[in-house]
C-alpha cells in the first residue's frame, strides 16, 4: 500500500526568508502524481503545485517549487521570500490510477 | 460556476443517529472520495469511487457507508456504528482514471464539521 510521511508537525520561518517542508512517500508504481495542498484558517483545500512522476524536471509555481528525488522517493516543498499568506497547513499528496492519498501536514508560522 | 459542494457546512447530531453528508460536484469528474480530518491526522480517506455504482473502501471505512447512484453526487453516511464521528469531513472529486490524463489532483468542497453531543 502507498503511503506519505511528512516528519515535520510544525515549522517556522521569518517573513521574507525560504523554508523547505519534507515529504517522503512509498510506492511500487513508476507513474503517479504528487501535489503539495495548502489549508489555510478557512479550512478551503488549495493546490500549491503538482509534479508527474515520468518528468525528471521539478515543477515550479512562482515561489514555491520542489524538489523531487524519484529514487529516493522524495518530494519537498521551497517556499522562497516568505509571506504572511503563506501560514497554513501545508499537505502533501500522492495520486495513482485508483485513489489519492495525503500525508499528516506540516503547519508552516511566518515570524513577521 | 463548476465546483464542488458540501452541505451543510456545520452539522450537529445526537450519539446514536445516523447521519447524512451531501456532496455534489458539477465538474464532470468520474472520481470522487471522501476524507476525515482530525487535529494531527491529515486527510484520511474514507471512502473513494472511480464510476457509477462503484466504490472503495478507505483506510478507515468502518462506521461509514456511502452510494453513488450518480455521477454528480457521493453522499457519506456516518452510522451509528462510527465510534468517534466528530470530525470535518472533506470531499473531493478528481478527472479520473478514465482520462489520459491519469488520476490528477482533487477538487475540494468547503468541508462540513460534524459534532456528535
Amino acid at each position: 500500500a502507498q503511503t506519505v510521511t511528512q516528519s515535520q508537525p510544525e515549522m517556522s520561518v521569518q517573513e521574507a526568508e525560504t523554508v523547505t517542508l519534507s515529504c517522503t512517500y512509498d510506492t511500487s508504481e513508476s507513474d503517479y502524481y504528487l501535489f503539495w495542498y495548502k489549508q489555510p484558517p478557512s479550512r478551503q483545500m488549495i493546490l500549491v503545485i503538482r509534479q508527474e512522476a515520468y518528468k525528471q524536471q521539478n515543477a515550479t509555481e512562482n515561489r514555491f517549487s520542489v524538489n523531487f528525488q524519484k529514487a529516493a522517493k522524495s518530494f519537498s516543498l521551497k517556499i522562497s521570500d516568505s509571506q504572511l499568506g503563506d501560514a497554513a497547513m501545508y499537505f502533501c499528496a500522492y495520486s495513482n490510477d485508483d485513489k489519492i492519498i495525503f500525508g499528516k501536514g506540516t503547519r508552516l508560522h511566518i515570524l513577521p | 460556476d463548476g465546483g464542488i459542494t458540501q452541505s451543510p457546512k456545520y452539522l450537529f447530531r445526537k450519539e446514536g443517529q445516523n447521519v447524512t453528508l451531501s456532496c455534489e460536484q458539477n465538474l464532470n469528474h468520474d472520481a470522487m472520495y471522501w476524507y476525515r480530518q482530525d487535529p494531527g491526522q491529515g486527510l484520511r480517506l474514507i471512502y473513494y469511487s472511480q464510476i457509477v455504482n462503484d466504490f472503495q473502501k478507505g483506510d478507515i471505512a468502518e462506521g461509514y457507508s456511502v452510494s453513488r447512484e450518480k455521477k454528480e453526487s457521493f453522499p457519506l453516511t456516518v452510522t451509528s456504528a462510527q465510534k468517534n464521528p466528530t470530525a470535518f469531513y472533506l470531499c473531493a472529486s478528481s478527472i479520473g482514471i478514465g482520462d489520459p490524463r491519469g488520476n490528477t489532483e482533487a477538487f475540494f468542497g468547503q468541508g462540513t464539521r460534524l459534532t456528535v453531543v
